[in-house]
């Protein structure tokens, strides 16, 4: 158990609609890290939140939208979905940069 | 853009060694590498600071070559608890707080 929290942990929607995955770092973590994983593929950057904050954006789509709140949770929104944005979208949490730890996931299917 | 890994994939025999290399195209100022097991949340493995500095995990190890922007992964005396997605994770010295994974390497150990 990493300490991350994320949910839901599956998520099933039908094109056009809206989602919103939440994400729960570990106690005294500052920073909060995006990441896509398509089927079998490698882990894309979306965005880095630090205390609040937007740090960094990757390739993160219009669509797309994140934030941090106050107590350090964070919330990823996807709207307009297509089908390609069928996904697992992982959070992680950082207490130092680099070293990060991840959540289970939130696995998105878009029908 | 992503660092390169090769080799993409390697099948190995328990007891058998392997090397895994990471390559940027960006000045780094660190390196870090995460197992991915299928259906998981990539772990953190080890971090590397310093150009040539080697670290060890179990029989895990790595070095990380600065000037060369490479770093590599050494495996060793591989155990089936090994097989897994290897990335390497990089911090630019740019600063530009993004975390950048590599394309990923897959491991299989085979009995």
């Amino acid at each position: 158990d990493s300490g991350v929290t994320q949910t839901p942990k599956h998520l099933i929607t039908a094109t056009g609609q809206r989602v919103t995955l939440r994400c729960s770092p570990r106690s005294g973590d500052l920073s909060v890290y995006w990441y896509q994983q398509s089927l079998d593929q490698g882990l894309q950057f979306l965005i880095h939140y630090y205390n609040g904050e937007e740090r960094a954006k990757g390739n993160i789509l219009e669509r797309f939208s994140a934030q941090q709140f106050p107590d350090l949770h964070s919330e990823l929104n996807l709207s307009s979905l297509e089908l390609g944005d069928s996904a697992l979208y992982f959070c992680a949490s950082s207490p130092l940069p680099g070293e990060l730890f991840f959540g289970e996931g939130s696995r998105l299917t878009v029908l | 853009q992503q660092p390169v890994q090769s080799p993409q994939a390697v099948i190995l025999r328990e007891g058998e060694d392997a090397v895994i290399n990471c390559s940027s195209s960006k000045a780094l100022y660190s390196v870090h590498w995460y197992r991915q097991k299928h259906g998981e949340a990539p772990v953190f493995l080890m971090i590397l600071l310093k150009g040539g500095e080697q670290k060890g995990h179990e029989k895990i190890s790595a070095s990380f070559n600065e000037k060369k922007q490479q770093s590599s992964l050494y495996l060793t005396a591989s155990q089936l608890s090994y097989s897994g997605t290897y990335f390497c994770g990089t911090e630019p010295v740019s600063g530009t707080y993004k975390y950048i994974f590599g394309t990923g390497t897959r491991l299989k150990v085979l009995a």
